[in-house]
């Protein structure tokens, strides 16, 4: 069974900074694809960029970016220019090509301080 | 903008008491989801549908229902609720298609059994 890792239980970070968010995963397959998601409190998830597996440049999304190494098996995010409302539970999913089962990790939650 | 709504954001039920959450969507996908949320643990899969009256275990099908009589609205039903059941529920839907389909997610319903 795939299985996807968020090492970081809480991280935290300076307004204006950079933080990089960790996402290991476990699989089998070559072809898949890989996302972040972002939770706000009290409010509801939201995509934040997505990674196709065959691509090998990595997805930036505005202040967003992955840095997907497939050898590795790793898919971390980064936030640039870190905003108060980037403040929430971010959670990095896999699934499966032409597969509708997606796998979550744990999550992280990112305190951002002003 | 997609919208998916569920029908209950706080709900305190009574062990043994039984259970409906309501799950509404208006973008005519084909998919929806259940999945549980509980802290250090992500999100887990319950059950989804891929049609009208279709379904299929995900991860943690005990203990659970699912009712899908219409394309727009699919029911998480919990037959007789126990205190291990208290928890926040997330619906989800997406498209068919297949590609780097998003999941589209509600706000959450957050259960208490008592």
């Amino acid at each position: 069974a795939q299985t996807v890792t968020q090492s970081q239980p809480e991280m935290s970070v300076q307004e204006a900074e950079t933080v990089t968010l960790s996402c290991t995963y476990d699989t089998s397959e070559s072809d898949y694809y890989l996302f972040w998601y972002k939770q706000p409190p009290s409010r509801q998830m939201i995509l934040v960029i997505r990674q196709e597996a065959y691509k090998q440049q990595n997805a930036t999304e505005n202040r967003f970016s992955v840095n997907f190494q497939k050898a590795a098996k790793s898919f971390s995010l980064k936030i640039s220019d870190s905003q108060l409302g980037d403040a929430a539970m971010y959670f990095c999913a896999y699934r499966r090509l032409y597969n509708n089962d997606m796998r979550f990790g744990a999550g992280t939650r990112l305190t951002v301080k002003p | 903008d997609v919208k998916v709504t569920q029908s209950s954001r706080y709900l305190v039920k009574r062990t043994g008491e039984k259970v409906f959450l309501e799950c509404v969507q208006d973008m005519d996908h084909e998919n929806m989801f259940w999945y549980r949320q509980d802290p250090g643990l992500g999100l887990r899969l319950i059950y989804f549908s891929y049609d009208v009256k279709m379904k299929e275990k995900g991860d943690i099908p005990e203990g659970y229902s699912v009712s899908r009589e219409k394309k727009e609205r699919f029911s998480l039903i919990l037959e007789s609720a126990s205190t291990n059941q208290t928890s926040m529920y997330l619906c989800a839907s997406k498209w068919q298609t297949p590609g780097t389909g998003e999941l589209f997610f509600g706000e959450g319903s957050r259960l208490t059994v008592l």
